[in-house]
């Protein structure tokens, strides 16, 4: 089955910039979507098709995606960013939603 | 603008089938091409899928549950449900249910993403 894989934590002082990765085979062809999942509320959706942002998500949000990797980027990282981020993706071969492990982001 | 609202028991005894069903409000579930989800994180774990329905009937599962799992639309209520069956300790979770969208690219992948989300419930498994 498809698997995409994140790192369990990072960790970014207020003001810098926070990558989060997410990987898996020919990700970048799957258009990945992230959200954001804040302690005690539902997931928010704040990447969609790559690179997308919807309505109401701040510009410091972004989102590339190349070869086998999948990069939420958050500028200016704020206090009330600190949040697990998940990515997730199409498995075609099973025709089911696919989530990464999910990223603790840390702003400290 | 279109909310979800899940509810269903709290609490469920180890191998009876777990019930839930999911409101659309603020428009029609019939409208647009969207679908219609659920999801589950159990206590200290990630989300995990656990399948979909388009209001046509056509159903998607995550392999892992899918010879338990029923998912149905009833558009005349504006509502889908959830049916897992056998449910164990290890269906403890909260249940979210979401809207999706989903679109076939040139190139033969497909995309999907879930844009609104209800508040969750939380579902206990236990005698």
């Amino acid at each position: 089955s498809y698997e995409l894989t994140q790192p369990p934590s990072v960790s970014v002082s207020p003001g810098q910039t926070a990558s989060i990765t997410c990987s898996g085979d020919k990700l970048g062809d799957k258009y990945a979507c992230w959200y954001q999942r804040k302690t005690g509320q539902s997931p928010v959706l704040v990447i969609y098709q790559g690179t997308k942002r919807p309505s109401g998500i701040p510009e410091r949000f972004s989102g590339s995606n190349s070869g086998n990797t999948a990069t939420l980027t958050i500028s200016g990282t704020q206090a009330m960013d600190e949040a697990d981020y998940y990515c997730q993706a199409w498995d075609s071969s099973t025709a089911a939603v696919v989530f990464g492990g999910g990223t603790k982001l840390t702003v400290l | 603008q279109v909310q979800l609202q899940e509810s269903g028991p709290g609490l469920v005894k180890p191998s009876q089938t777990l019930s839930l069903t999911c409101t659309v409000s603020g428009g029609s579930i019939s409208s647009g091409t969207y679908y219609w989800s659920w999801i589950r994180q159990p206590a200290g774990k990630g989300l995990e899928w656990i399948g979909r329905i388009y209001t046509s009937g056509s159903t998607n599962y995550n392999p892992s549950l899918k010879s338990r799992v029923t998912i149905s639309v009833d558009t005349s209520k504006n509502q889908f449900s959830l049916k897992l069956s056998s449910v164990t300790a290890a269906d403890t979770a909260v249940y979210y249910c979401a809207r999706g969208r989903g679109q076939q690219l040139g190139s033969g992948y497909y995309y999907s993403y879930m844009d609104v989300w209800g508040k969750g419930t939380t579902v206990t498994v236990s005698s």
